[in-house]
């Protein structure tokens, strides 16, 4: 069965610094890889996906993520912060089998707070 | 463009009331999904459908029923409502039913609070 661990439920950085957002996965085939943010009472959106070829992903935002399959990781990343990026963020792993019988599988989420 | 619309927005039930939470999209989607939100747990999926006529079970079907008759609307039933089911929902659904190759849409969440 999948799963993903995200590694601490609140991150905080100084706007204007790196962010690192931490993923690590496990999956029995090789995974379609998400990341999701979420704002304030609202839905989930894509920031950016893996599923096959370049490793390291380019999404909305100015955010990016590395597909590490040594690692079993799938870090987000940006270079410099901005307030607006203060959310709720999500990484979810699917093992893509068909049919969307699988669903994706959600980490429990990393709280960003941007530091004026 | 109005994409995943959940209604109503915001719901207080009794415990052993019943209700249904309204999921429709106008994108053609095949795959539909419900999940539940919950505070340190992240998302958690409780039914999933592929297409209309076919449902199935998620991870955490219990107190719950959906149906699918049509392609744009997924309704979620709560039969007898528990405090436990206290959460917040979101209706998903994707193009065709390769999660891989078409992400989620997601709608803005039903939050339930069961007293």
């Amino acid at each position: 069965a999948q799963s993903v661990t995200q590694l601490g439920s609140h991150v905080s950085v100084s706007e204007g610094a790196l962010v690192l957002l931490r993923c690590n996965y496990s999956s029995s085939v090789p995974p379609y890889l998400f990341w999701y943010v979420q704002y304030p009472n609202q839905g989930l959106q894509l920031l950016l996906k893996y599923t096959t070829g370049a490793t390291l992903v380019k999404g909305i935002n100015g955010f990016e993520a590395e597909f590490k399959k040594s690692e079993t990781s799938f870090h987000l990343t940006k270079p410099s912060a901005h307030m607006s990026d203060a959310a709720e963020y999500f990484c979810a792993v699917s093992e893509g089998t068909g049919g969307g019988a699988d669903g994706l599988t959600f980490g429990k989420g990393t709280h960003l707070i941007i530091q004026p | 463009n109005a994409g995943v619309t959940q209604t109503p927005k915001f719901q207080v039930l009794k415990t052993g009331q019943s209700m249904t939470l309204q999921c429709a999209q106008d994108m053609n989607h095949e795959y539909m999904s419900w999940y539940r939100q919950d505070p340190g747990m992240g998302l958690r999926l409780i039914h999933y459908s592929v297409g209309a006529g076919i449902t199935d079970q998620g991870e955490v079907p219990n107190g719950y029923n959906v149906s699918r008759s049509t392609t744009e609307d997924f309704p979620l039933r709560l039969l007898s409502a528990a405090p436990s089911q206290t959460s917040v929902y979101f209706c998903a659904s994707s193009y065709g039913g390769v999660i891989g190759n078409s992400p989620l849409h997601f709608g803005n969440g039903t939050r339930l609070t069961v007293t």
